[in-house]
């Protein structure tokens, strides 16, 4: 069955630190990667997607991932991370014969210290 | 362009009983999928509705149901409640529910049941 894993349950920074989370998955065909953040009291919202070419893909806030396809990894990262960026992160899956059943990690929350 | 809305925004139901949610997609979005969020399981995917036809099911017993009208929105409907439906309901809209699309998430539905 597919599934996606996230290592961290929470990850506690301070401001300016580097942020690196990871999202491992499971599908045997062709996969659709995305990473969705939910900030406090807001709806979830898509940082970044991955479906094919360049595997660094860049999303909004600073955000990128790397799609490492022998690793069947897809991590999160960011340079330099703000107390704005507080919230939980989720990494999730399609498969291109899944239409738009996204199958997702159980999420990693972010608490960021000023 | 008004984002998914989601009514009601909290429910508290008894065990036994019925009950419907309801979501408006992005205006001109055809497709929307339902997501249930507990703490346990993370967010899973219910069903997904494209042009007033189920297209793709989640594996959730067949007290999960719902439709989709004419006008793209959507409703589901959770009979013969257990306490373990106490959840957030998320419903996502986009565009063709092509797997390459964005799904826009709406606010949820807090379902609790006593």
């Amino acid at each position: 069955a597919q599934s996606v894993s996230q290592h961290n349950h929470h990850v506690i920074l301070s401001e300016a630190a580097s942020l690196e989370l990871g999202c491992n998955y499971s599908y045997g065909g062709t996969v659709n990667l995305f990473w969705y953040v939910q900030y406090p009291g807001q709806h979830l919202q898509l940082l970044l997607k991955y479906f094919s070419g360049d595997p660094l893909v860049k999303g909004i806030k600073g955000f990128e991932a790397e799609f490492i396809k022998s690793k069947f990894s897809f991590n999160l990262r960011k340079p330099s991370v703000q107390w704005s960026d507080t919230a939980e992160y989720f990494c999730a899956v399609i498969g291109n014969q899944a239409g738009t059943a996204l199958i997702f990690g159980k999420g990693t929350t972010l608490s960021v210290s000023s | 362009k008004a984002g998914v809305t989601q009514t009601p925004r909290y429910l508290i139901k008894t065990r036994g009983q019925q009950v419907t949610l309801s979501c408006s997609p992005i205006s001109g979005h055809r497709s929307v999928s339902w997501y249930q969020q507990t703490p346990g399981q993370g967010l899973q995917f219910l069903f997904e509705y494209f042009s007033e036809t189920q297209r793709n099911k989640g594996n959730f017993p067949g007290r999960f149901s719902g439709r989709q009208f004419s006008n793209s929105r959507s409703e589901m409907n959770v009979s013969t409640l257990e306490l373990g439906d106490s959840a957030l309901y998320l419903c996502a809209s986009s565009f063709l529910g092509q797997h390459t699309d964005t799904q826009y998430f709406g606010p949820g539905t807090r379902l609790t049941v006593l």
